[in-house]
């Protein structure tokens, strides 16, 4: 079954305490990309990623981090997380490269509580 | 910047009634329109989609008009069920960029 695995799928930890939410995909896809989930702004991409060892700079970037060693894999890293980093984060992927054609899938979804 | 409008929720419906969800967007360039869909607990999924002016998407019975001249996306549906509940999410993709843009959603509850 094609699809986006994200973990974990909640998480509550203490501010500064480094996580670290992993992503994978099983479609082969080139693309994969972070977003984030909040209410009233609907979701803003933090980071994406065109192919392996390729990532740049989404919307809201600060204080996170990315790394995309297997095409397949795509963590996101808070290295010292702090309570606005609280949100529901979900991770996508598509075939290819730009957003326009292709259906992006997204995993479940990790809520994440800082304190 | 691109940047998608949709209409505040939350919307709420008796089974059967008819749907309009409104969407409007600003792009600088010729984007892609999406509508997702988000279940409780899940995921977003791909409802719909339209890439170039006065193209129609339709999934579901779900139904949304690509409209340039009034730069608009808006979702409708003839009949609605309970199992349409969900969070309605409005997108757009400019050819070439690297990311979808969002609206804030608007979360729909269908009452029996």
């Amino acid at each position: 079954e094609a699809q986006v695995t994200q973990n974990p799928r909640y998480l509550i930890t203490v501010t500064g305490k480094k996580l670290t939410v992993t992503c994978s995909q099983n479609m082969n896809h080139e693309y994969m990309s972070w977003y984030r989930q909040d209410p009233g702004l609907g979701l803003r991409q933090i980071y994406y990623s065109m192919n392996v060892e390729v990532t740049d700079k989404g919307d809201v970037p600060e204080g996170y981090k990315v790394s995309r060693k297997e095409k397949r894999n795509f963590p996101l890293i808070l290295e010292s997380p702090s309570p606005n980093q609280t949100s529901l984060y979900f991770c996508a992927s598509t075939l290819t490269g730009t957003t326009s054609s292709y259906e992006q899938y997204f995993g479940p979804g990790t809520r994440l509580t800082v304190t | 910047g691109d940047s998608v409008t949709q209409m505040e929720g939350p919307v709420t419906l008796s089974e059967e009634a008819f749907l309009t969800i409104n969407c409007t967007y600003t792009a600088t360039g010729y984007p892609s329109l999406f509508w997702y869909v988000q279940y409780p607990g899940e995921g977003l999924q791909l409802l719909l989609k339209a890439t170039k002016a006065d193209d129609k998407g339709s999934n579901k019975g779900f139904e949304a008009t690509y409209r340039k001249e009034t730069t608009s996306f808006h979702l409708e549906k003839g009949s609605v069920q309970v199992s349409d509940s969900a969070v309605y999410f409005c997108a757009l993709s400019d050819w070439g960029a690297q990311k979808l843009v969002f609206g804030q959603g608007t979360r729909l509850t269908i009452n029996p």
